[in-house]
């Protein structure tokens, strides 16, 4: 049962354009989520988060929104950048529980120049 | 950077035999955890632990043991390895109540590979 889910397992865009990556979790009890960026080879890199008690968290090109009813929430990186080719991770925790963080499977992101 | 040692970096091994990996932190984080790595299913939780010798299984903990007798070191064992755990392996150490927040940081990863 996969509780937090990226369903686009890619993603193409031009430099300069922006980058939506999206993902959806399933368990209500998450009021923690937090986007991670991975090159090959290395640890992935924390990039924002947000609380549930926001809807958006903006953090210079970066911004994520969240939408609790829908249990969505997204990554926007503008303008696009071909540095930010990578696979970006959404990660969901429960911070009046147990403290784990379950991510999704990951969008490869590929900006091109 | 989070002070987060793996080691070993790589290693082969064959099948049935024993593997521990290491996990070390200089920052005095309460809260460690293993992920695996796998095309299509991205990260996976094998083990976490919320304090020393307090442990807890993950979503993918079959095959897998963990210890954790300080608060730096938190060590995953393969107790037979075996061919499907060819993967690669991240800790990551976390805190709460800091002004960092709720945020997880890894590690470099360890690849294992079994034969």
């Amino acid at each position: 049962d996969q509780q937090v889910k990226q369903n686009s397992p890619s993603l193409s865009v031009q430099e300069g354009r922006i980058s939506i990556l999206n993902c959806d979790y399933t368990n209500s009890m998450f009021d923690y989520f937090l986007w991670y960026k991975k090159y090959p080879a290395e640890g992935p890199t924390f990039l924002i988060s947000i609380s549930s008690i926001k809807d958006k968290n903006e953090d210079g090109r970066f911004t994520v929104f969240l939408n609790k009813s829908a249990k969505h929430l997204s990554l926007h990186i503008v303008p696009s950048q071909p540095g930010d080719s990578a696979v970006y991770f959404c990660a969901a925790s429960a911070t009046s529980g147990t403290y784990k963080y379950i991510f999704g499977t990951g969008t490869r992101l590929k900006v091109l120049a | 950077d989070a002070g987060i040692t793996q080691s070993p970096r790589h290693k082969v091994t064959e099948t049935g035999t024993p593997v521990t990996l290491r996990c070390h932190q200089t920052e005095n984080h309460r809260y460690m955890y293993w992920y695996r790595q796998d095309p299509g299913h991205g990260l996976r939780l094998i083990h976490y632990s919320y304090g020393v010798k307090d442990t807890d299984k993950g979503e993918v903990s079959d095959g897998y043991s963990v210890s954790r007798s300080k608060t730096e070191d938190f060590l995953l064992t393969l107790e037979s390895a075996t061919s499907s755990q060819t993967s690669v392996y991240f800790c990551a150490i976390s805190e709460l109540g800091r002004d960092s927040g709720n945020t997880i940081y890894f590690g470099e990863g360890s690849w294992l590979t079994v034969v």
